[in-house]
């Protein structure tokens, strides 16, 4: 079946550091991607999403880029805050095979002053 | 405009006892869903109701757990009995009906502690 794979956390930076955080997929077909984010004490948001492969989703620093031939999502952000810290999760969406949202185990990222 | 609401935010039972969830959707939404988040895991979908019709509930332990969307809005989640395993946030979420991915909003959870 579909799976989600994102690296093992927790991850943490220092203030204005790069920050990856690496997802790969398994699944039939041409799933949709996406990143969440859990805040301390809050929901989970979506972050960013895209929906075909070569797709750069980004928002609020953040962009990740739907790569079908490593069948990859990897986010990214070139200087985070420490307002970033939060649990990142991957997930997909595949229409054409369960119609669920798929998720990865989540990356913990604590970001330093 | 409101997101979705979820109580109680927390809860502390004993094992056998009974408990009850409340989630109220965005308005207008008419999916709405229930997940399981263990500690260290990503969200299972344990129900996803449309309307107040269940679409998928292939993954809800339904000797223990029962859920209902009366009116096609709010929505309990209820677990009886409770064990140890139980442990986790559940989390509400709702969103639009349509073609494809809609995405969805999620609620804060509520942090349940079987002891």
């Amino acid at each position: 079946g579909d799976s989600v794979t994102q690296m093992e956390g927790p991850v943490t930076l220092s203030e204005e550091a790069f920050l990856t955080i690496n997802c790969t997929y398994t699944a039939t077909g041409y799933p949709s991607l996406f990143w969440y984010v859990q805040y301390p004490g809050e929901g989970l948001q979506l972050l960013l999403k895209a929906t075909k492969a070569d797709d750069k989703g980004s928002n609020k620093g953040f962009e990740a880029t739907y790569r079908k031939e490593t069948t990859s999502f990897h986010l990214e952000k070139g200087s985070v805050q420490v307002s970033d810290s939060a649990v990142y999760f991957c997930a997909l969406y595949n229409a054409g095979n369960n119609r669920k949202l798929i998720w990865g185990l989540g990356t913990s990222l604590a970001v330093n002053p | 405009e409101a997101g979705v609401a979820q109580s109680p935010r927390y809860k502390i039972i004993e094992k056998r006892q009974s408990v009850a969830f409340w989630c109220n959707p965005i308005s207008g939404h008419a999916t709405l869903y229930w997940y399981q988040q263990i500690l260290g895991q990503g969200p299972k979908l344990l129900i996803q109701f449309q309307n107040n019709g269940v679409v998928d509930d292939s993954q809800l332990p339904k000797d223990r757990f029962s859920a209902e969307r009366l009116k096609g809005v709010d929505s309990t989640l209820k677990i009886q009995p409770a064990k140890l395993e139980d442990s986790a946030v559940y989390l509400c979420a709702s969103g639009e009906t349509g073609q494809g991915y809609n995405e969805q909003f999620f609620g804060p959870g509520t942090r349940l502690t079987v002891l």
